[in-house]
C-alpha cells in the first residue's frame, strides 16, 4: 500500500531559524513521483516542487532546499532563515501508478508556525 | 487565467438537506480529483475521474455522489448530509500523467449541522 507519513504535527521557530519538515513515504511503486504543497492561512493549496523517485538530487530554490534519500524512503523539505510568511500547513503527497489510477496520497500535513 | 474554481464557497447545511458542489476547470486537465480535509487527517480522496463520463471511488467515498457529464466538470453530490460531513472540500484537476502537480481550487467550507 502507498503512505505518506509526516511526523511532525506542528513545529514552531523563531524568524530567521532554519526548520526542516520532515516526509516519509511507502509504495511498492519503482517510478512514483513526491511533492510538496503549501496551504497558507488563506487556505489555498500551492504546488511547491516535484521530484521523481530516479532522481536524487537535492534542490535548492531561494530559501527552500529539499532532500530525498530512496534509502531511507525520505523527501525533506529545509526552509532556511524562516519568515513570517513562511507560516502555514505542509503537504507531502506522493503519486504512483500501483494504487489505481494516478491517485494522489497525502501525508498529514505539519503546520509550520514562523513567530516574530 | 481561471484554472480550477469551486462554486460555493461556503455553505451550511442542515442533516439530511443535499447540495451539490461544482469544480469546473478550464486547463483541458483529463483527471479530477475531490478531497476533504479535516483537522489532522490531511487530504482525503472521496471520488476521481481519469475522463469525461468516468468515476472511481476513493478512500472516503460513502454518503457522495460524483459525475463528470462534461470533461470540465466535476460535480460532487451529497444526497442527505450528516455532521460527519462537515468539512473543506477541494476539487483538483491533473493534465493525466504521473509527474503532473494537482492544481486546486481554493476550496468549499461545508457545515452541516
Amino acid at each position: 500500500a502507498q503512505k505518506v507519513t509526516q511526523a511532525q504535527t506542528e513545529i514552531s521557530v523563531v524568524e530567521k531559524e532554519d526548520v526542516t519538515l520532515d516526509c516519509v513515504y511507502e509504495t511498492r511503486d519503482t517510478t512514483y513521483y513526491l511533492f510538496w504543497y503549501k496551504q497558507p492561512p488563506s487556505g489555498e493549496l500551492v504546488f511547491l516542487i516535484r521530484r521523481n523517485s530516479f532522481d536524487e538530487q537535492n534542490e535548492i530554490s531561494g530559501r527552500y532546499s529539499w532532500n530525498f534519500q530512496k534509502s531511507t524512503s525520505s523527501f525533506n523539505f529545509t526552509i532556511t532563515a524562516s519568515q513570517v510568511v513562511d507560516s502555514a500547513v505542509y503537504f507531502c503527497a506522493l503519486s504512483g501508478t500501483l494504487s489505481g489510477t494516478y491517485k494522489y496520497i497525502f501525508g498529514t500535513g505539519t503546520r509550520l508556525k514562523v513567530l516574530a | 487565467n481561471a484554472g480550477v474554481t469551486q462554486t460555493p464557497k461556503f455553505r451550511v447545511l442542515k442533516t439530511g438537506q443535499s447540495m451539490t458542489l461544482l469544480c469546473a476547470q478550464d486547463m483541458n486537465h483529463e483527471y479530477m480529483y475531490w478531497y476533504r480535509q479535516d483537522p489532522g487527517m490531511g487530504l482525503r480522496l472521496i471520488h476521481y475521474s481519469v475522463g469525461e463520463g468516468t468515476t472511481a471511488k476513493g478512500e472516503v467515498p460513502d454518503g457522495y455522489n460524483v459525475s463528470r457529464l462534461k470533461k470540465q466538470n466535476f460535480l460532487l453530490g451529497l444526497e442527505s448530509a450528516a455532521p460527519s460531513q462537515t468539512s473543506v472540500y477541494f476539487c483538483a484537476s491533473m493534465a493525466g500523467s504521473i509527474n503532473s502537480p494537482l492544481h486546486f481550487g481554493n476550496g468549499t467550507r461545508l457545515t452541516v449541522t
